[in-house]
């Protein structure tokens, strides 16, 4: 089945600095991608939401890139600030008729001020 | 309202007692999901609802089971405890047409003990 790698599991950067965590997937089949945010003992918050067809999407303070080549994902906080400090977690989709998820272990990222 | 709720928020069981745990949505979602996760680990899908269909992972088919009497609400039950068990039950729900987009719930913190 599906398996997905997210590195690094702990990050660390300064306010104004940019944070970029990577998820690398085995099927090729996969074709849809998310990235979830969680803070503490908060629910896990949809980012956003990726498409095969699509490479890059920007979001608010955020770029998130999808390489099928190399069936890498990677989600760029383009300067943290101390509110991005959380957990993400990517998660990928295969299979049209099951909506299941595999995610990655997460990364849990803080911005020092 | 995306909103997922959860009930109980953390729950503490013995080994070998029962322990059910409750899910409910408002948003009119056909599939509902429920995860477990442990420290440091990625959330494990367990079963899902889609609408009074239940598909239960391969791995943990005899641990867990579920009940969906209506489509709000969804059920986790777990016949006898055992320590392995302490982790957050996540629940989450998703529409077919919405791309199976899974929102989830804050999440259940079970201790087994």
């Amino acid at each position: 089945g599906e398996q997905v790698e997210q590195r690094p599991p702990h990050l660390s950067v300064r306010e104004g600095d940019s944070a970029v965590i990577t998820c690398t997937y085995t099927d090729p089949n996969s074709y849809y991608f998310f990235w979830y945010k969680q803070e503490p003992g908060a629910s896990l918050q949809l980012l956003m939401k990726v498409f095969s067809s699509t490479e890059i999407n920007e979001g608010q303070g955020f770029t998130v890139l999808l390489n099928k080549k190399d069936k890498r994902l990677s989600l760029n906080l383009t300067a943290a600030h101390p509110g991005d400090s959380a957990a993400y977690f990517c998660a990928v989709k295969t299979g049209a008729n099951t909506g299941k998820l595999t995610f990655g272990h997460g990364t849990i990222l803080r911005v020092h001020p | 309202d995306t909103t997922v709720k959860q009930n109980p928020r953390y729950k503490l069981a013995r080994v070998g007692k029962p322990v059910n745990l409750i899910c409910s949505q408002t948003m009119n979602h056909d599939t509902m999901y429920w995860y477990q996760k442990k420290p440091n680990q990625a959330p494990k899908l367990l079963l899902f609802y889609y609408d009074k269909i239940l598909n239960r992972e391969a791995d943990t088919f005899e641990k867990f089971q579920s009940s969906r009497p209506n489509n709000s609400f969804c059920s986790l039950y777990i016949g006898s405890a055992g320590l392995e068990y302490s982790a957050m039950y996540l629940c989450a729900s998703s529409r077919r047409d919405n791309q199976d987009t899974q929102y989830f719930g804050p999440g259940t913190r079970l201790l087994v003990l």
